[in-house]
């Protein structure tokens, strides 16, 4: 069975800094999805990778995916209060028509 | 109307009451996904149907029924349910191809209280 694990799964981080989130999968996949969920609020999409090497950037957060480690990162510079939410990754769970999400990365930045 | 959307998006009801979530995706996918999110868990898939079969059911409590009448319509009707029901009920869509799942998109949620 595909076993999506994320960590930190609580990160407190100051503004300016910076910090890697990671996300490991125990089954192959060629493609793995990034989400972040404001309080209260549904998932939105944040990154589509879909190929080994896949380097995707938007302002302060950058998602790699590395398909023979089974292993994405979600990189983030300069952290800003604005980021503060919960980041979940997600890998197609083939021939199961579904996704498996990690448990999430609650990321808190403060002043 | 675009995306996925959710019907009602707070519900509060009794044990003994039945009530029915709706879910709609404009977005021509071919298949749609219930998920529970309770706090302080993880994303708990619920339901898959792909091409309007049910593909997943994941050992739902029978007290959780859900429908889906077309491609783009699922509904999850609920009874006789318990106070640890209590939680964001999110629906999502997606394409699939070969029996693989291609990004989801996600409806705003149902907050259900269950008294």
């Amino acid at each position: 069975e595909l076993k999506v694990e994320q960590n930190p799964l609580f990160l407190s981080m100051q503004e300016g800094k910076n910090y890697t989130i990671y996300c490991n999968y125990s089954t192959t996949s060629d493609r793995l999805y990034w989400y972040r969920q404001d309080p209260g609020k549904s998932l939105e999409s944040l990154f589509v990778l879909l190929s080994n090497g896949a380097v995707k950037q938007e302002g302060r957060l950058m998602a790699s995916l590395d398909t023979k480690a089974r292993l994405s990162t979600l990189h983030i510079t300069a952290a800003v209060h604005d980021l503060s939410a919960t980041y979940f990754c997600a890998v197609p769970y083939y021939n199961n028509n579904d996704m498996r999400f990690g448990a999430g990365t609650r990321l808190t930045v403060k002043p | 109307e675009t995306g996925v959307t959710q019907t009602p998006r707070h519900l509060v009801m009794g044990m003994t009451n039945k009530k029915s979530l709706k879910c709609e995706q404009h977005l021509g996918h071919n298949a749609m996904y219930w998920y529970k999110q309770s706090a302080k868990k993880p994303l708990e898939l619920m339901f898959v149907y792909s091409l309007e079969e049910r593909v997943e059911n994941n050992s739902v409590p029978s007290r959780f029924s859900p429908e889906c009448p077309n491609s783009s319509h699922l509904f999850l009707h609920l009874h006789t349910l318990q106070p640890e029901d209590s939680a964001l009920y999110l629906c999502a869509s997606s394409q699939v191809h070969g029996g693989a799942a291609g990004e989801q998109f996600f409806g705003p949620g149902t907050r259900l209280t269950v008294l």
